[in-house]
């Protein structure tokens, strides 16, 4: 498809589970982003990707939480020992590079719902 | 601290009427805002963006306003439709951080209803 797509849409774990979360951004974007969305929130900036690097993990809210994207297009978000504040939808966003004003361009969501 | 603010929780209009949507924020260095929509089920979908160094852009009927010696930005959307009803988003941008990265900080977010 042509536009961000993130899977599973839907994510029941239990509390201490492993869960893994994918995103597969828009062909020949370079910039991806993985945010958090609580319930009457904005979306929580999580960590940014530049090509296959972590270029800014400033977002992590521990170290339960780490994303990969070895090859510089999908991306996976690994979150260790799942909590039940880990509850939220997790939406993934892509650009064309980092620097353009703000435009990204979002996924459906992961819901994750930790039991 | 929330440097990007949207006072209003919801908001409802008649059809045809103009709907505006307003936000607030506190940090001076922002150098890009946005307004985004959601429908439920679905990922945010950029709308209309405005420079710090303008005071506003037009896009149909979707028109923002910039007023930096108050930090406040306004959407209006002329004439309102029902298929306007979503979630507006406020957001800005930080200035080239870590990794150049623009960050985007959020609001919380206006339900606007459009009844017809």
């Amino acid at each position: 498809g042509a536009g961000v797509s993130q899977t599973p849409s839907n994510k029941v774990t239990e509390k201490g589970k492993y869960v893994e979360l994918r995103c597969d951004p828009i062909s020949g974007h370079t910039a991806l982003y993985w945010y958090r969305q609580s319930l009457g929130q904005g979306p929580e900036f999580l960590i940014y990707f530049q090509g296959t690097g972590a270029a800014d993990d400033s977002g992590l809210p521990n170290d339960r939480f780490f994303a990969v994207r070895p090859e510089g297009s999908v991306s996976t978000l690994k979150i260790q020992r799942t909590e039940r504040g880990d509850s939220a939808v997790y939406l993934c966003a892509s650009s064309l590079t980092g620097t353009s004003g703000g435009i990204q361009y979002f996924g459906a969501g992961t819901r994750l719902s930790v039991l | 601290d929330q440097q990007v603010k949207q006072n209003s929780p919801s908001l409802s209009v008649q059809e045809g009427r103009i709907s505006i949507l307003n936000c607030d924020y506190t940090n001076s260095m922002f150098d890009y805002f946005l307004w985004y929509k959601k429908y439920p089920a679905e990922g945010p979908t950029f709308l209309i963006s405005i420079s710090s160094i303008k005071d506003k852009n037009e896009d149909g009927r979707f028109t923002v306003f910039l007023n930096k010696s108050a930090k406040h930005l306004s959407l209006h959307i002329v004439p309102s439709q029902p298929g306007d009803s979503a979630v507006y988003f406020c957001a800005a941008t930080t200035p080239l951080g870590a990794g150049n990265n623009r960050k985007l900080i959020w609001g919380l977010g206006t339900s606007l209803a459009v009844n017809p």
